[in-house]
């Protein structure tokens, strides 16, 4: 049961900002938006989340629609080692019972 | 500090053996999960401790798949006669706590191979 839809691949030009979408229509009053992302071989490796203010890290920016329905997700400048799988989760505040990471966007950044 | 360990890295079985996975989870952390990936695909949940409440394993695929974990310190997750359909990635991953305010932090996998 995906609570979240996501593009299956997406492309980006070295330097230039990857803007990668996230639908959660269904998305809940207690439920935050988390990002993730998996570089080949490696575990998943956290990135932001948000419950619906936009949010700013070093890695990335989230931002949040009014109605919290979608998210996009913002690497200013994306370089070949943000290569990844990107997840988009919803996560209740407490209790991690049905945790899902779906497909994900497979983002590829190219020279 | 050290991150999420896990053992083996890889690990090549025969089908209907029995295999033991390894996960340390960072220091401190109450929550501990277990993921398996399969080839070209998401994470799927298998199972959930919290600190000493009992564990939610509603997401173990068959009852040969069981886990343990010790406190607040190393689980482990045991596959009984496995099957060449258990051939996937294991993920353990940490947290804080079992809130969304906090992160879960992923160990590098268990690659298993079921031959």
């Amino acid at each position: 049961d995906a609570k979240t839809t996501q593009p299956t691949s997406m492309d980006c030009a070295e330097g230039r900002a990857a803007n990668l979408p996230c639908n959660h229509s269904t998305i809940s009053g207690n439920e935050y938006v988390y990002w993730y992302r998996q570089i080949h071989s490696q575990g998943p490796q956290y990135i932001i989340h948000g419950l619906k203010n936009n949010e700013t890290n070093e890695m990335a920016s989230l931002i949040i629609t009014e109605d919290r329905k979608s998210s996009t997700l913002i690497l200013p400048h994306a370089t070949l080692r943000d290569t990844a799988v990107y997840y988009c989760i919803v996560r209740p505040q407490t209790g991690a019972n049905n945790l899902f990471f779906g497909t994900g966007t497979r983002l590829t950044v190219i020279p | 500090g050290a991150g999420v360990s896990q053992s083996p890295s890889n690990k090549v079985t025969e089908k209907g053996k029995d295999v033991e996975l390894r996960c340390d989870p960072i220091s401190g952390h109450t929550a501990l999960y277990w993921y398996r990936q399969r080839l070209g695909q998401g994470l799927e949940f298998l199972i959930y401790f919290q600190g000493n409440s009992a564990p939610d394993k509603s997401g173990l695929p068959s009852d040969r798949f069981s886990a343990e974990r010790t406190g607040e310190s190393v689980s482990t997750l045991t596959i009984q006669r496995t099957q060449q359909e258990d051939s996937a990635v294991y993920l353990c991953a940490s947290s804080q706590a079992d809130l969304s305010s906090y992160e879960q932090y992923f160990g590098p996998g268990t690659r298993l191979t079921v031959t």
